[in-house]
């Protein structure tokens, strides 16, 4: 079945470390993104990715990383300069720039110890 | 600046108790209306695009109407099964990769 893989389900992070998440899609969409949930809050966008090799900040990038060197995957980097990391991070993507909705995967809930 | 805003944040409901949640948004041209279901500790998954002002889409219980303000989802004679919290997002004309989401409302349906 196609869909979108993120890993791990949860993840720990002690103070003054790098952790990286993991989003890998069999959809052969073009566009990828990388949302953080909080609650009673919307979703906010941190990074997006229309192609391979390319990528754009969202609202709320400061602190975060990203690559896209292969179509399937966009992985997220949360970086020690992130200073309240702890949240509810969720991968999308969709065929293009989309009118026919996201697919989400099922979230990486990150927690700083 | 683009808005959502979805009420009320909390619904509960009994079985068989039809009821609407509200999507008020203010976005300079929109493209798409979107709703989605998320359940607890899950991503979000996509329900309904609507796209201009009278249009309506159904899918079992729920049925998706668009304004051009606001948009509703009427939840007809609701099942437990029904409980989640649901998402509103919008699409705006100026920007193809900025959908902008409201907070949700979380229905809690009991038997």
């Amino acid at each position: 079945d196609g869909g979108i893989t993120q890993s791990p389900k949860y993840l720990f992070r002690k103070e003054g470390q790098n952790v990286t998440l993991s989003c890998e899609q069999n959809l052969n969409h073009d566009a990828m993104y990388w949302y953080r949930q909080d609650p009673g809050q919307g979703l906010r966008l941190i990074y997006y990715s229309q192609i391979v090799n390319d990528f754009q900040k969202g609202d709320i990038a400061e602190g975060y990383s990203v690559s896209r060197e292969k179509k399937e995957s966009f992985p997220l980097t949360v970086t020690s300069a992130q200073k309240n990391p702890t949240a509810f991070y969720l991968c999308a993507s969709s065929i293009d720039t989309s009118l026919y909705g996201y697919t989400f995967g099922s979230g990486t809930r990150l927690t700083v110890v | 600046e683009d808005q959502v805003t979805q009420s009320p944040e909390a619904l509960r409901l009994q079985e068989g108790e039809s009821s609407s949640l509200n999507c008020s948004y203010t976005v300079s041209g929109l493209r798409g209306l979107f709703w989605y279901r998320q359940d607890p500790g899950k991503g979000p998954e996509f329900l309904f695009t609507l796209y201009s002002a009278g249009e309506e889409k159904e899918k079992e219980r729920l049925k998706a109407t668009l304004t051009k303000k606001e948009s509703f989802l009427h939840i007809t004679a609701p099942k437990p099964e029904d409980s989640a919290t649901y998402l509103c997002a919008v699409q705006a004309g100026g920007n193809n990769n900025d959908m902008r989401f409201g907070a949700g409302t979380r229905l809690t349906v009991k038997p």
